[in-house]
């Protein structure tokens, strides 16, 4: 069964730096999704993205993220200067159409810490 | 806005027993409804969804799960629970023309021999 991949499974990285997160989507799926998940909290919605486009984007999602699909098969999340706070597990999510009635495949995440 | 709750934090059954994980779900439109299964360590499994139509779902692991509009509610159950079955159970909602998906808080599932 297609799966949805993310490299690297756990990344540290200190207060200020930038982090890349990658995911590689189904290859026929055309909308990818970021979620994040606090440790204990529950998970949230992050960002959405459709033909090189944000589509969609919650409050969390503020001027030190960006995402990216640099190739025809990857898609990352940029957090420009790390803090504290974003230490979470990020999901990457695909689906194959616009709605939920088309699913979402989820991959199995990156654990984010920063220190 | 749509919300998620899943008022048991964490349950704790008898290999063998029954399941019946809690999820209410509000906003005024027809739901998309979904049960997510995360494992220790793993990410977000799906284990059944229901857009339309027949209100009782199956899926995966033997898991089912009924809505019932009247109570806003979509329960997953399980009639005899297996030790793999710990781990983490997330229910989530979305709708028609709003891709993105809403989260509850989750539910932790422990078994005991």
């Amino acid at each position: 069964e297609p799966e949805v991949t993310q490299t690297p499974s756990h990344q540290v990285t200190q207060m200020g730096q930038e982090v890349i997160l990658r995911c590689v989507p189904i290859s026929n799926h055309l909308y990818f999704y970021w979620y994040r998940q606090i440790l204990g909290q529950k998970v949230e919605f992050l960002v959405s993205f459709y033909n090189n486009e944000i589509s969609e984007k919650s409050e969390i999602f503020d001027d030190q993220f960006s995402v990216e699909r640099p190739d025809g098969s990857n898609f990352t999340l940029k957090i420009r200067s790390t803090k504290l706070e974003d230490s979470a597990m990020y999901f990457c999510a695909s689906s194959p159409g616009q709605g939920a009635n088309y699913g979402y495949t989820f991959g199995s995440g990156t654990r984010l810490t920063v220190v | 806005a749509q919300s998620v709750t899943q008022p048991d934090i964490h349950i704790t059954v008898s290999e063998g027993a029954s399941l019946e994980l809690r999820c209410n779900y509000s906003y005024g439109a027809t739901p998309y409804l979904f049960w997510y299964v995360q494992s220790p360590g793993q990410g977000l499994q799906l284990l059944l969804k229901y857009f339309s139509g027949d209100t009782l779902v199956q899926g995966i692991k033997g898991f089912e799960a009924e809505f019932k509009r009247s109570q806003s509610s979509f329960n997953l159950r399980k009639p005899s629970v297996h030790w793999s079955d710990a781990a983490e159970y997330f229910c989530a909602v979305a709708y028609f023309g709003n891709e993105k998906l809403t989260f509850g808080t989750g539910t932790r599932l422990t078994i005991i021999p």
